[in-house]
């Protein structure tokens, strides 16, 4: 497998269920995203992860609770969801090489849409 | 306040003609970088072209080059000769190195459609 994978690819639950979204890089990346993609909207940083350290939570709700458990895997808990947190979720990755060097270009996963009953 | 701003919601465009999607930004940081993506309806998001605040050319990838025009926080993409499967939204980004992580922060994007 090459890039950024994401499982699953769609996802349908009621309010008071819980799951996870999946996100496997295989490009030795050292940072990891969650963006959330809705309609209307521009894409919405949630989390960044630099070498497992969470580093950003951009004022999102504690139903979502992200995991890093190592460099190459990031996971979205999701649990009480709202119908509004129906959305595309999408992971990626970079090669952080410090403030001011280097491009950081973003690599995408294919996202996981989420749908909330 | 909105850092990226795409002021075009939809643009059509002739076959083979050349397109210019419009971007600005708003950072008080003199390190940045500046991005486009393509995101085809299938919705994965494809890295275009890429331009640090510090380079002294216009970046350009092959029919894709970006316009950039620092003194006036202005940063657009130029596809030229456009093709039917360049139909898709495209999103400018900015990356912001005030922080221990880069951050990447998304305009609302264009949808652009070439007409055949």
């Amino acid at each position: 497998e090459t890039g950024v994978t994401q499982t699953p690819r769609h996802l349908v639950m009621g309010m008071t269920n819980k799951k996870s979204l999946k996100c496997e890089q295989h490009l030795g990346h050292n940072a990891m995203y969650w963006y959330k993609q809705s309609a209307k909207k521009p894409l919405e940083l949630m989390f960044v992860y630099s070498l497992e350290e969470r580093v950003e939570n951009n004022s999102v709700p504690s139903r979502f609770s992200p995991e890093c458990p190592n460099s190459s895997h990031l996971f979205l808990h999701l649990h009480t969801l709202q119908p509004e947190d129906s959305a595309l979720y999408l992971c990626a990755s970079s090669q952080q090489t410090g403030r001011g060097t280097g491009a950081n270009v973003l690599t995408f996963g294919a996202g996981s849409r989420l749908t909330v009953l | 306040a909105q850092k990226i701003t795409q002021t075009q919601p939809g643009m059509f465009v002739q076959e083979k003609e050349a397109v210019t999607l419009d971007c600005t930004y708003d950072t008080s940081d003199p390190s940045y970088g500046l991005f486009w993506y393509k995101q085809p309806s299938s919705g994965e998001m494809i890295f275009l072209i890429y331009q640090g605040s510090y380079d002294q050319q216009n970046a350009t990838e092959g029919r894709y080059s970006l316009n950039f025009q620092k003194a006036r926080k202005s940063a657009n993409l130029v596809i030229s000769a456009s093709q039917l499967g360049d139909s898709a939204m495209y999103f400018c980004a900015m990356r912001e190195d005030d922080s221990s992580a880069s951050k990447i922060i998304f305009g609302s994007g264009t949808r652009l459609s070439i007409r055949p």
